[in-house]
């Protein structure tokens, strides 16, 4: 049974380009969730959806992150432009309703590096 | 405001030694979840294990336990007989009622043989 896959797994990146991440849930699932992980700031939500519908978008950092999910198979977080702040993992998640109902499964990440 | 404190940045022992990580949460909702998570050195997030606040009792699945204290309002996590395998970031996390899972800053184990 395939986990949650995330593309790339590492992506550079210069200054000022557009980078999407991307992300397959786990197929039933209806809750999707993006993460950043940063030494300075651990672990944090940026956003999630369900049955494909953003329901907090509280913890994206500026108008440069933007994430859609247009399915209940596919996700994308985008950013643009990015800069070299933007550095991190960025880890997407997928849960059988909420987290107080199921665990989330995280994917494997996507280690991003802004020059 | 809701809050996981894990006061470990880092524990090392030796193999075979008992290691017990520190969780201590902070909520004004009387319904709410704890989760424990490990990070490997590959970088993913595995899920260990899940405690509503009303089951107080504590788990033990095979070498790890947990204690659940809503008195202390603590959630701690023992790992018995440490192996190699161990060595992980191990997260603490709150579910709260806005429906957000919120992690502690996770606390580094280092086991070496």
């Amino acid at each position: 049974d395939a986990g949650v896959i995330q593309s790339p797994r590492h992506e550079v990146t210069e200054m000022g380009q557009e980078v999407t991440l991307r992300c397959k849930p786990i197929s039933g699932h209806d809750y999707l969730f993006w993460y950043r992980q940063t030494m300075m700031r651990g672990l944090e939500l940026l956003i999630y959806f369900n049955n494909n519908v953003p329901i907090d978008d509280s913890g994206m950092p500026e108008d440069r992150f933007s994430a859609k999910m247009p399915n209940a198979s596919f996700s994308t977080l985008k950013i643009q432009p990015s800069e070299p702040r933007d550095s991190a993992v960025y880890f997407c998640a997928s849960s059988l309703g909420s987290a107080g109902v199921s665990e989330q499964y995280f994917g494997p990440g996507t280690r991003l590096t802004v020059t | 405001a809701q809050k996981v404190t894990q006061a470990q940045t880092e524990i090392s022992v030796v193999e075979k030694e008992d290691v017990t990580l520190d969780c201590v949460y902070e909520t004004r909702d009387t319904t709410y979840y704890l989760f424990w998570y490990k990070q490997p050195p590959s970088g993913e997030l595995v899920f260990l294990i899940r405690r509503n606040s009303f089951d107080e009792q504590n788990e033990i699945s095979g070498r790890y336990s947990w204690n659940f204290q809503k008195s202390t309002s603590s959630f701690n996590f023992t790992i018995t007989a440490s192996q190699v395998v161990d060595s992980a970031v191990y997260f603490c996390a709150l579910f709260d009622s806005w429906g957000k899972l919120q992690f502690g800053a996770g606390t580094q184990v280092v086991v070496t043989p």
